[in-house]
């Protein structure tokens, strides 16, 4: 079975800081993870995803997470926070199987201060 | 604009009444997904549907049944609401496999009183 724990359900930031948002995954197979945004009032959408190759993956609107089996865990970061940034972030596990299903985290709500 | 449809955006209803939401995309995903999302626990999945005529068990399912007679609708039907279903449910869809990105319906609020 595959789980994700998001650490910190809130995070806030300076606007221009770095932010770190924190995933760890708990899988029985090498997983596929993604972290998904979702603004006020809307569904999620991809930011980013890791299936095979570079663990370094970039993704929309300058936010970028590595994928370290070692530690488990799939960070997300941005070098420098904007306003439009802030949102709830959400990370997510699937397996190798075309018929695995994609399992959620509690979620972060990013919150950027000017 | 090809995307995920949900019907309604949001409903308030009496504890015991029966209710379904309704899903529909234009994409021609095999695969659709039903999630609640509560504060605190993030999105947790319902059931689902990995092609037309087959639909499985989440985390979630007990309260809830779905049916998936085609490959653009998934509805998911709430037989006797509790208030315990009051929830914002989100419908998704992806192609078959397991690196496809998951596309949202906008998401519909449940209000079971």
């Amino acid at each position: 079975a595959q789980s994700v724990t998001q650490l910190g359900s809130h995070v806030s930031v300076s606007e221009g800081a770095l932010v770190l948002l924190r995933c760890n995954y708990s899988s029985s197979v090498p997983p596929y993870l993604f972290w998904y945004v979702q603004y006020p009032n809307q569904g999620l959408q991809l930011l980013l995803k890791y299936t095979t190759g570079a663990t370094l993956v970039k993704g929309i609107n300058g936010f970028e997470a590595e994928f370290k089996k070692s530690e488990t865990s799939f960070h997300l970061t941005k070098p420098s926070a904007h306003m439009s940034d802030a949102a709830e972030y959400f990370c997510a596990v699937s397996g190798y199987s075309s018929a695995s299903k994609i399992i959620f985290g509690s979620g972060t709500r990013l919150s950027i201060r000017p | 604009i090809a995307g995920i449809t949900q019907a309604p955006t949001s409903q308030i209803l009496a504890a015991g009444r029966r209710m379904t939401l309704r899903c529909t995309q234009d994409m021609r995903h095999n695969a659709m997904y039903w999630y609640r999302q509560d504060l605190g626990l993030g999105l947790r999945l319902i059931h689902y549907s990995n092609t037309a005529g087959t639909t499985g068990k989440g985390e979630v399912p007990d309260g809830y049944s779905v049916s998936r007679a085609n490959t653009d609708d998934f509805p998911l039907t709430l037989a006797s609401a509790v208030p315990s279903q009051t929830s914002v449910y989100f419908c998704a869809s992806k192609n078959a496999g397991p690196t496809g990105e998951l596309f949202f319906g906008e998401g519909s609020r449940l209000t079971v009183l």
